[in-house]
């Protein structure tokens, strides 16, 4: 695609549920980078992919994060649990080779009830 | 700890004043700094700056990065309007990003 995609684009649940967020990079960006930002806060990293494996998981808030990527294209975050603390905007970006240029998606603003 | 800190935090100007906003960083390995521009959800490319001294222009956009010193610094002149964003300074570093809270900055008309 022309862009980076995630789905969906809103999603309220109610806290205890599982969630699972999606983000569709540019085709053949092989860097994936998943970002979580509160409302008022700057941007927190969260997971860095190279191809399908994650070399820096290390802004995973808790072991309720998880994320995984297949065939160096979709990545999902999964989210068990949720809290209400988890409410924010998480974006996806990506780049050509792990370059620092990045592109990001559109977000996926999350709501815990 | 890798560290962006960006000033000021926030900003309001009239019309067609020239803006300069700060940042500076506490980064290992340093790799390159990057400025974007937040409106509703998703920041948006604006330079990217690996070498110390050398300007990058974008219309009425600049930015320059003092890499003995640690900072770099975005110009807007003659701001509009649309120029009211959030604006987000990033370090890439040790293969991920920090980011600075951002200063926002509001144009009055």
């Amino acid at each position: 695609g022309a862009g980076v995609s995630q789905s969906p684009s809103n999603k309220v649940t109610e806290k205890g549920k599982d969630v699972e967020l999606r983000c569709d990079p540019i085709s053949g960006h092989t860097a994936l980078y998943w970002y979580r930002q509160r409302l008022g806060q700057g941007l927190e990293f969260l997971i860095y992919f190279q191809g399908n494996s994650a070399p820096d998981k290390s802004g995973l808030p808790s072991d309720r994060f998880s994320a995984e990527r297949t065939g160096e294209s979709v990545s999902t975050l999964t989210i068990q649990r949720t809290q209400q603390e988890d409410s924010a905007v998480y974006l996806c970006a990506s780049s050509l080779d792990g370059l620092e240029t990045q592109y990001f998606g559109p977000g996926t603003r999350l709501l815990v009830l | 700890e890798d560290k962006v800190v960006q000033s000021p935090l926030s900003l309001v100007v009239h019309e067609g004043d020239t803006v300069t906003l700060n940042c500076s960083y506490e980064v290992t390995n340093f790799r390159s700094l990057l400025w974007y521009k937040q409106e509703k959800k998703a920041p948006t490319f604006l330079f990217m700056l690996t070498s110390s001294g050398i300007e990058k222009k974008s219309g009425r956009l600049s930015s320059i990065l003092d890499k003995k010193e640690l900072f770099s610094i975005l110009n807007i002149t003659a701001t509009q309007t649309g120029d009211s964003a959030v604006y987000l300074c990033a370090v890439f570093g040790n293969e991920k990003l920090t980011f600075g809270t951002g200063t926002r900055l509001t144009i009055i008309p």
